[in-house]
């Protein structure tokens, strides 16, 4: 079944110690999402690559980055992990639009000692 | 700026009930899509249902089904006879065509259905 796959699903880090989290797809799809979750929150998108272009929102801080290296996979990248890092994290994506429907992966929960 | 508000923070029934949640959205945007997302206490969001802003029918799916009235920028979801799996937290979305960028979530309801 096509579908979005997120590893790891659980991952401790340590305070200030980067942290990787991986998303890839079987869908084809030209854009994948990364967002950020808080408990009893909706998600907050942190960025989107549509294909190799990356679009960064305004309000995301420079710890987060990530990369793209072909369409399948996706990373989420935090440089410096701070206890306000402790999340779930969305990875999501869609066919080509915003406006198309996003699929998203099981997510991958953060704690952060 | 595209908003989305979903009034019901949390809502609890008694499994067999019928429930609606509330989902009311501001656009300036003519074209537009609306989504509704169920998130289980596993954490994944789960696709319901994607409605263009042209389409103004009601759609039903089993025990699903979704009133989109453009007059009142509501597109409501009601769940008729409840089980205990459908306790979730479910978000109403927008995206934009034309203004925005990305998907708007609501801030999400909490449902509860008791056995």
């Amino acid at each position: 079944d096509a579908m979005v796959i997120q590893n790891p699903r659980y991952q401790v880090t340590q305070f200030g110690k980067p942290v990787t989290l991986s998303c890839s797809q079987t869908l084809n799809h030209n854009v994948m999402y990364w967002y950020q979750q808080k408990s009893s929150q909706a998600p907050k998108l942190l960025f989107h690559y549509y294909d190799k272009d990356f679009n960064n929102e305004a309000d995301t801080p420079d710890n987060f980055q990530s990369r793209r290296p072909n369409t399948s996979f996706c990373f989420l990248d935090i440089r410096s992990p701070g206890l306000g890092d402790a999340a779930m994290y969305l990875c999501a994506t869609s066919r080509q639009a915003s406006t198309d429907t996003q699929y998203f992966g099981p997510g991958t929960r953060l704690t952060v000692l | 700026a595209q908003k989305v508000t979903q009034a019901q923070t949390e809502i609890s029934v008694v499994e067999k009930e019928d429930v609606t949640l509330d989902c009311v959205y501001e656009t300036r945007d003519t074209t537009y899509y609306l989504f509704w997302y169920k998130q289980p206490p596993s954490g994944e969001l789960v696709f319901l249902i994607r409605r263009n802003s042209f389409d103004e029918q009601n759609e039903i799916s089993g025990r699903y089904s979704w009133n989109f009235q453009k007059s009142t920028s509501s597109f409501n979801f009601t769940i008729t006879a409840s089980q205990v799996v459908d306790s979730a937290v479910y978000f109403c979305a927008l995206s934009e065509a034309n203004y925005g960028q990305n998907f708007v979530f609501g801030p999400g309801t909490r449902l509860s259905v008791l056995p």
